[in-house]
């Protein structure tokens, strides 16, 4: 099946900064999406990005997909945005997620 | 519309015991995830539905685990007999194709 990967594994920020996360896929794909998990658990999609360039607030992705890879940025990055942000790639229509980024904003 | 609804949020029971856990996917999407989440394997896929029926349950663990979606709005993931390494959260999650939606998850104890 697909293989994905997503770096770095952590991720420690001042509130304020901003940083971009990476998914690299091993195969070609047609429907790459990102998720949030917060610390309560709740597993919310942020973006569900094929390709090109996508922006919602502070957050943005973008994905290249002959190079197989995504990227998440976030900008001005607040407490709130602590978490785990996954990736997820499909064969077929099941999504395999990578093991995600564990953000940690402090104040 | 309310979202991927899940029931129990919350299961506590002891070895050998049955689990029912129970979804209602988001009104007109066709398609329907069951997936569980451990801290040693991450986010598995156990089996998924495209208009009610079963199209890849290769997830599943094992005979112990059934799921069944008799209609569009619901469907049922049953663990029988439950044991201690089936603890984790049991997320459900819908879709019409394209982005993924899920529930607010169901923690499952096995004591």
């Amino acid at each position: 099946g697909i293989q994905v990967e997503q770096s770095p594994p952590d991720l420690i920020l001042q509130e304020g900064a901003n940083s971009t996360l990476r998914c690299n896929f091993s195969d070609s794909v047609n429907n790459l999406q990102w998720f949030h998990q917060n610390p309560w658990g709740q597993l919310i999609n942020l973006f569900y990005i094929p390709s090109g360039t996508k922006q919602n607030g502070r957050l943005s992705a973008t994905t290249v997909a002959t190079e197989r890879y995504s990227l998440l940025y976030i900008s001005s990055s607040q407490t709130t945005d602590s978490g785990v942000y996954f990736c997820a790639a499909p064969l077929s229509y099941q999504l395999t997620f990578g093991k995600g980024t564990k953000l940690s904003v402090i104040p | 519309d309310a979202g991927v609804i899940q029931s129990p949020r919350h299961e506590v029971t002891e070895m050998g015991q049955e689990v029912t856990l129970r979804c209602k996917p988001i009104s007109g999407h066709d398609y329907l995830f069951w997936y569980r989440q451990t801290m040693m394997r991450g986010l598995e896929l156990l089996i998924y539905f495209n208009n009610n029926v079963p199209i890849d349950d290769s997830g599943m663990p094992e005979d112990r685990f059934s799921a069944k979606m008799p209609n569009a709005s619901f469907s049922t993931l049953k663990i029988q007999p439950s044991e201690p390494r089936d603890s984790a959260v049991y997320f459900c999650a819908s879709s019409s194709g394209t982005m993924l939606y899920f529930g607010p998850g169901t923690r499952l104890t096995v004591t």
